[in-house]
């Protein structure tokens, strides 16, 4: 069965002190995985798609990276604005359908 | 470019009520869904459609759920009667293209629901 796990549910930073979101996946052939940030409130919002295992993409202070069973979300000196819940999700190559984590909570203080 | 719209923003209904939601995808969008996100939970896939056609509509609850998109444009929703289980947020969102490619979905504000 195709599984998506997110660890930790929450995690919280004193500002500039970097780290990592994991997202374990386990799925029949993987087309894309994909990182989201949402914020309370409001819809998903897209950061990074990944397709293959040595895969790395960056974004300001974030950078995924991908390998055949998990994918990292680094985060390096993470400010409050960074607060945000993170999501993982998968797209297998035999389903169209994205398989969703239930996100890493991260909280920045100041 | 303009995003994905939703309205309306928040509902408070009764249950056995009935609702309905509303989306506008971003122009050009083949490929439109609709998600339900229980809070603490990631979104959950209720139908997808490709132009106007339904591409996957397996984990709609038929009996009380309902979704069309005419025209392949914009799209409703409707639950009827509503449950206090439906009390969620539901979110749409777009995609160029839904077949052979990997392709990142661009999410609306989504529309939160309580069924009292």
């Amino acid at each position: 069965e195709d599984q998506v796990t997110q660890s930790p549910e929450a995690l919280r930073l004193q500002e500039g002190e970097s780290s990592s979101l994991n997202c374990s996946y386990t799925v029949s052939g993987l087309r894309g995985l994909f990182w989201y940030r949402q914020d309370p409130g409001k819809g998903p919002e897209f950061l990074f798609t990944l397709y293959s295992a040595g895969e790395e993409k960056e974004k300001e202070r974030l950078k995924a990276t991908l390998t055949k069973k998990e994918s990292f979300l680094h985060i390096t000196a993470p400010k409050p604005e960074d607060s945000a819940t993170y999501l993982c999700a998968v797209q297998a190559r035999s389903n169209y359908q994205l398989i969703w984590g239930a996100g890493t909570k991260l909280i920045i203080k100041p | 470019e303009a995003g994905v719209a939703q309205s309306p923003r928040y509902k408070i209904i009764e249950k056995r009520q009935s609702v309905a939601f509303w989306c506008n995808p971003i122009s050009g969008h083949a490929t439109l869904y609709w998600y339900q996100q229980i809070l603490g939970q990631g979104p959950k896939l209720l139908i997808q459609f490709q132009n106007n056609g339904v591409v996957d509509d397996s984990q709609l609850p038929k009996d009380r759920f309902s979704a069309e998109r005419l025209k392949g444009v914009d799209s409703t929703l409707k639950i009827q009667p509503a449950k206090l289980e439906d009390s969620a947020v539901y979110l749409c969102a777009s995609s160029p293209s839904g077949g052979q490619g990997a392709h990142e979905q661009y999410f609306g504000p989504g529309t939160r629901l309580t069924v009292t």
